[in-house]
């Protein structure tokens, strides 16, 4: 498959575990956050969003947390399955900066049996 | 299926012979983005496109071209492909407004 990134951040979590994946955002006028799911040899996927008007929102085993103050984001994933390995990137929307997003640089997530 | 289509998926080619990499998406969206990923940077933008005959440039345009004469196609063009150009390179679409993209599966291009 596609290689995506050499020189990520590494995590690696017992399958079962719940694993979070932390992303530090880089402009106070971000107001829109979306977690995207790469694995290899495909192109990302949209896993969840949030907007700075919430803390926290949830989805089918997934919650992302956004801490304003610090400007951080974090993506909790419960049990964690081996289909959920793979590089993890969030992506910011400025505010009036139209529908184009700022991408971090990602988390390679390892799920070990 | 809703989709975002490129070809190839993988393209082996020698400085300075032109290229086409195309993008297709089947959602009807108004926006389309050109991105390259490469170890350690992410995904950086080339060319965007807010519809029909609307395209601007992203943070990394130089080397690159983009027509949008359709909706659905916003194909990728390198006039002159340097070495310094072999990334993986991904198409992504989406409605109108601020909203996730749907991205294609890559191609992986290598200049020579």
């Amino acid at each position: 498959g596609e290689s995506v990134g050499l020189h990520l951040p590494t995590l690696s979590v017992q399958e079962g575990d719940n694993s979070i994946i932390n992303c530090a955002y880089s402009n106070s006028a971000s107001d829109y956050f979306i977690w995207y799911k790469q694995e290899s040899g495909k192109g990302p996927q949209f896993i969840i969003d949030i907007r700075s008007n919430m803390d926290k929102r949830q989805g089918q085993r997934v919650t992302v947390l956004l801490n304003k103050t610090v400007k951080h984001l974090s993506l909790q994933i419960a049990a964690t399955q081996p289909g959920d390995s793979a590089v993890y990137f969030c992506a910011e929307n400025v505010e009036n900066y139209g529908q184009n997003f700022v991408f971090g640089p990602g988390t390679r997530l390892s799920v070990l049996p | 299926e809703a989709q975002v289509t490129q070809n190839p998926r993988y393209l082996i080619t020698v400085t300075g012979k032109k290229l086409t990499v195309t993008c297709s998406q089947n959602m009807n969206h108004e926006y389309m983005s050109w991105y390259r990923q490469d170890p350690g940077l992410g995904l950086r933008q080339i060319y965007y496109s807010m519809n029909v005959e609307v395209t601007d440039k992203g943070d990394v345009p130089e080397g690159y071209k983009v027509s949008r004469k359709e909706k659905r196609n916003f194909p990728l063009i390198l006039e002159s492909p340097s070495p310094n150009q072999t990334s993986l390179y991904f198409c992504a679409s989406s409605p109108v407004g601020v909203y996730g993209y749907t991205f294609g599966s890559g191609t992986r291009l290598t200049v020579v």
